[in-house]
């Protein structure tokens, strides 16, 4: 059963504390991404890894961070410098750069 | 700064009603237009376009992209209930992908 499956899907954390959101695909996809959706704004990207090993920042990427070792993986660590963390964060993925983006079902993070 | 908008930001109708989208974009290194349809959560994909004036159809739903004017519709006709969504348009510029705020659809019966 090929999906995007994020992780967990409510995240509850105190301020000043990092969290870490999963992000998994099994669809082969070489580019996977990170975007953040608040209420009356469209997603923001936060970052995007066209390959394994590599990212880039995309227009939000202050107080977040995030790995690819393995191109099924590509989890998002919100830090404590993010100044407004709390928000719904979706993962998508695509087959290249070239390609639509499939998305998870979204974690909603919220800090206390 | 590129930017993508999308009107109405919201539209209420009757079952049966036809619908069009508007999402206009500002980007350097265009590369393609996608519509994405978001119910609850995830966002599922409709279309994807990158050639003006060839007309994409699944079902009820066509969509159109013009490069000149810088413009893509949606349109859906013979509305359901279950076409209520909100609706989002996204540009990929370069390797980054720009969403509108997203149009809310709601259909009554």
């Amino acid at each position: 059963d090929g999906g995007i499956t994020q992780s967990p899907k409510y995240l509850f954390r105190k301020e000043g504390q990092n969290v870490t959101l999963s992000c998994e695909q099994n669809l082969n996809h070489d580019a996977m991404y990170w975007y953040r959706q608040d209420p009356g704004q469209g997603l923001r990207l936060i970052y995007y890894s066209q390959i394994v090993n590599d990212f880039q920042k995309g227009d939000i990427a202050e107080g977040y961070s995030v790995s690819r070792e393995k191109k099924e993986s590509f989890p998002l660590t919100v830090t404590s410098a993010q100044k407004n963390p709390t928000a719904f964060y979706l993962c998508a993925s695509s087959e290249t750069a070239y390609n639509e983006q499939f998305f998870g079902p979204g974690t909603r993070l919220t800090v206390l | 700064e590129d930017k993508v908008v999308q009107s109405p930001l919201s539209l209420v109708v009757h079952e049966g009603d036809t619908v069009t989208l508007n999402c206009s974009y500002e980007v350097t290194n265009f590369r393609s237009l996608l519509w994405y349809k978001q119910e609850k959560k995830a966002p599922t994909f409709l279309f994807m376009l990158t050639s003006s004036g060839i007309e994409k159809k699944s079902g009820r739903l066509s969509s159109i992209l013009d490069k000149k004017e810088l413009f893509s519709i949606l349109n859906i006709t013979a509305t359901q209930t279950g076409d209520s969504a909100v609706y989002l348009c996204a540009v990929r510029a370069g390797n980054q992908f720009y969403f509108g705020t997203g149009t809310s659809l709601t259909v009554i019966p």
